[in-house]
């Protein structure tokens, strides 16, 4: 499989817990972007990264979200002390240097929050 | 103002119908647009993207672009049961790096 890979599919966790959220982009894919979606609504975006750098991050992100892509690779997204207001589909994507607007996107994680 | 809006819906054709879905977008730096087909529980998946004024044909896809009027179309031609899905608008704001901001979709659905 060539795709973006997400992990898990689905987390279910109590309200006030860390939960982190595993992307593996498209191999020769630079660029990697975090999305979150709620049901009837387009994909919001929270942060995406260039290699290793993390170039953007939305200013309607709360502190409790980091998000890290060590060696540009796979990347990871951590959400401190969890709402019952994050939960959504958390969807990753990826693109390739100067076509970078072109986003593919993997499955999503769901995330549930009670 | 949102900064990309589409028209929520559900818009419903006949099978065989044409499906006229429309995107306005806030940014006049805006210089590259996308559609992006959701099928429900499933993630985005691109069908078009358009980045100069005018028509861009793609099979039965048809985007359009007015940059002087902001605002983008996809036209499906020949709509068929399986074209329903939610269509997701996305634009790329030029001086705001490579994030796509999307709009809320329009849920298309096509009757046999």
């Amino acid at each position: 499989d060539t795709g973006v890979s997400q992990d898990p599919r689905h987390k279910i966790t109590k309200r006030g817990q860390n939960v982190t959220f595993r992307c593996d982009p498209i191999s020769e894919h630079n660029r990697l972007y975090w999305y979150r979606q709620t049901l009837g609504q387009g994909p919001e975006f929270l942060t995406y990264f260039q290699n290793e750098a993390q170039l953007e991050k939305s200013r309607l992100l709360s502190d409790r979200f980091s998000a890290e892509r060590p060696k540009g690779s796979f990347s990871t997204l951590e959400i401190q002390r969890t709402e019952q207001g994050d939960s959504a589909m958390y969807l990753c994507a990826s693109s390739f240097g100067r076509d970078g607007e072109k986003l593919f996107f993997g499955s999503g994680t769901q995330l549930s929050v009670l | 103002q949102k900064e990309v809006e589409q028209n929520s819906g559900p818009l419903s054709v006949p099978e065989g119908a044409i499906a006229s879905l429309n995107c306005t977008y806030s940014d006049r730096g805006s210089q590259s647009f996308f559609w992006y087909r959701q099928y429900s529980g499933k993630s985005p998946e691109l069908i078009m993207f358009i980045y100069s004024n005018g028509d861009k044909e793609d099979g039965r896809f048809t985007a359009q672009l007015n940059k002087a009027s902001q605002y983008v179309s996809l036209l499906i031609r020949d709509s068929q049961p399986s074209d329903s899905a939610t269509y997701l608008c996305a634009v790329n704001y030029g001086n705001q790096g490579g994030k796509l901001i999307f709009g809320q979709g329009t849920e298309l659905s096509v009757k046999p």
